[in-house]
């Protein structure tokens, strides 16, 4: 089974500064990658995924993340957040073709205005 | 809204007691999940369906946990004789087979499960 951490449990910010959010996961096969966020009082959103192919991904709202397959890494970033990316990230795997997805305890970003 | 809808959302209930819980998936969408997720994790897989078909529950936590979806559209999850550990955000997934494996959960808001 994989298995999934997240480096940071709490990230403060201010607003305009970078945001860098690191995942690491543990399966030599195969996977589908995703982040997940979720806004105070809100459910959990697909913020991006990947499956295949160009190894950096674009989501929402300026989120981006890059696959480094020799790291068994899928790091999120945005270059500068605002106060509304306060939330909950949740960095999940699923091995292709094993539908259920495993999740890092994720990290609560605070955004300072 | 087309989103995944669960039912209810917050239910308190004394240790002992039987409780059952609701999901409606994405409309047509053929695979749904529940998960459990407690203060400080992420969600942990229990169970999926796909249609009608349960095709893993050795995640169910214990034989008090059961799930169903009997017509392949809404799921229920049921906890029989609830202990204080069961307190917990019960969450559901819904999604469509895609291709080479590639395919996409989307959640719903939750039940927020507290056993006195």
């Amino acid at each position: 089974a994989q298995s999934v951490s997240q480096h940071n449990h709490h990230v403060i910010l201010s607003e305009a500064a970078s945001l860098e959010l690191g995942c690491n996961y543990s399966y030599g096969g195969t996977v589908n990658l995703f982040w997940y966020v979720q806004y105070p009082g809100q459910h959990l959103q697909l913020l991006l995924k990947y499956f295949s192919g160009d190894p950096l991904v674009k989501g929402i709202k300026g989120f981006e993340a890059e696959f480094i397959k020799s790291k068994f890494s899928f790091n999120l970033r945005k270059p500068s957040v605002q106060w509304s990316d306060t939330a909950e990230y949740f960095c999940a795997v699923n091995a292709r073709n094993d539908y259920k997805l495993s999740f890092g305890a994720g990290t609560t970003v605070t955004v300072r205005a | 809204d087309t989103g995944v809808s669960q039912d209810p959302r917050h239910k308190i209930t004394k240790r002992g007691q039987n409780v059952t819980f609701r999901c409606d998936p994405i409309s047509e969408h053929n695979r749904l999940y529940w998960y459990r997720q407690t203060l400080g994790q992420g969600p942990e897989f229990l169970t999926y369906f796909q249609n009608e078909a349960q095709l893993e529950k050795s995640r169910l936590l214990s034989n008090r946990f059961s799930a169903e979806r009997p017509k392949g559209s809404f799921s229920t999850l049921e906890i029989q004789r609830t202990e204080q550990g069961d307190s917990a955000m019960y969450l559901c997934a819904s999604s469509t087979t895609g291709g080479a494996g590639q395919e996409t959960q989307y959640f719903g808001p939750g039940t927020r499960l507290l056993v006195l």
